[in-house]
């Protein structure tokens, strides 16, 4: 059962550009966080949100938690190159597990 | 400090061998667990541990054993391999079990698994 479903799940996108990738449920959670992940390498936390409703900024990147807490979405202003990475949602729900997304592949082409 | 270390990075096993998945953190953390990383699947959760002594089953566990015998260790064990378990093992390890919802999960490097 994948909980969270991820769109799009591939994207490649001119230096620049503006972006937009979404992460969404039919279930409450707790918190959601965003993790960027380079090949060959774990995934590395980027933000948690934890109210509904919340919004929070690292620099170019705008992460909103929906107000029902089942969805949450990443914008990415102005790309970069070095944005390149897999971008993954994942929720904490009761029982001490995190359920992750199924991942957005991003290329940005210089 | 190492953080997360998993061993070994690459293994190629026969189907029905059995093996174990090395992880240790040295932050001294209380949450650690394992997920499997499969293409357009993102990553699902086979076990976890809020302690040592303490296991609980994830969204995927069938295949798989797990103990925690210290805080810093946490094995994985194949007990019988299938080519349906080839994938990306990621190791996590995260501060404290209460407030989960708030703590970041530090992984490891990964092991990349092919049964035949």
């Amino acid at each position: 059962t994948q909980l969270l479903e991820q769109s799009p799940q591939f994207l490649s996108i001119q230096e620049g550009e503006n972006l937009t990738v979404y992460c969404n449920s039919s279930s409450v959670f707790s918190s959601l966080q965003w993790y960027r992940q380079e090949p060959g390498e774990g995934p590395v936390l980027l933000v948690t949100v934890v109210t509904g409703g919340e919004v929070k900024k690292l620099k170019r990147l705008t992460f909103q938690f929906g107000d029902a807490r089942k969805d949450s979405s990443l914008h990415i202003t102005a790309a970069q190159p070095g944005d390149t990475g897999l971008y993954l949602c994942a929720g904490a729900a009761t029982g001490n597990q995190f359920y992750f997304g199924t991942g957005t592949s991003l290329t940005v082409i210089p | 400090n190492a953080g997360v270390t998993q061993t070994p990075k690459f293994q190629v096993l026969k189907t029905g061998q059995s093996m174990t998945l090395q992880c240790a953190q040295d932050m001294n953390h209380e949450y650690m667990s394992w997920y499997r990383q499969d293409p357009g699947m993102g990553l699902r959760l086979i076990h976890y541990s809020v302690g040592a002594g303490i296991t609980d089953q994830g969204e995927v566990p069938n295949g798989y054993n797990v103990s925690r015998s210290t805080t810093e260790d946490f094995p994985l064990r194949l007990l019988s391999a299938a080519p349906s378990q080839t994938s990306v093992y990621f190791c996590a390890s995260s501060y404290s079990r209460d407030s989960l919802s708030y703590n970041e999960q530090f992984f490891g490097p990964g092991t990349r698994l092919t049964v035949l």
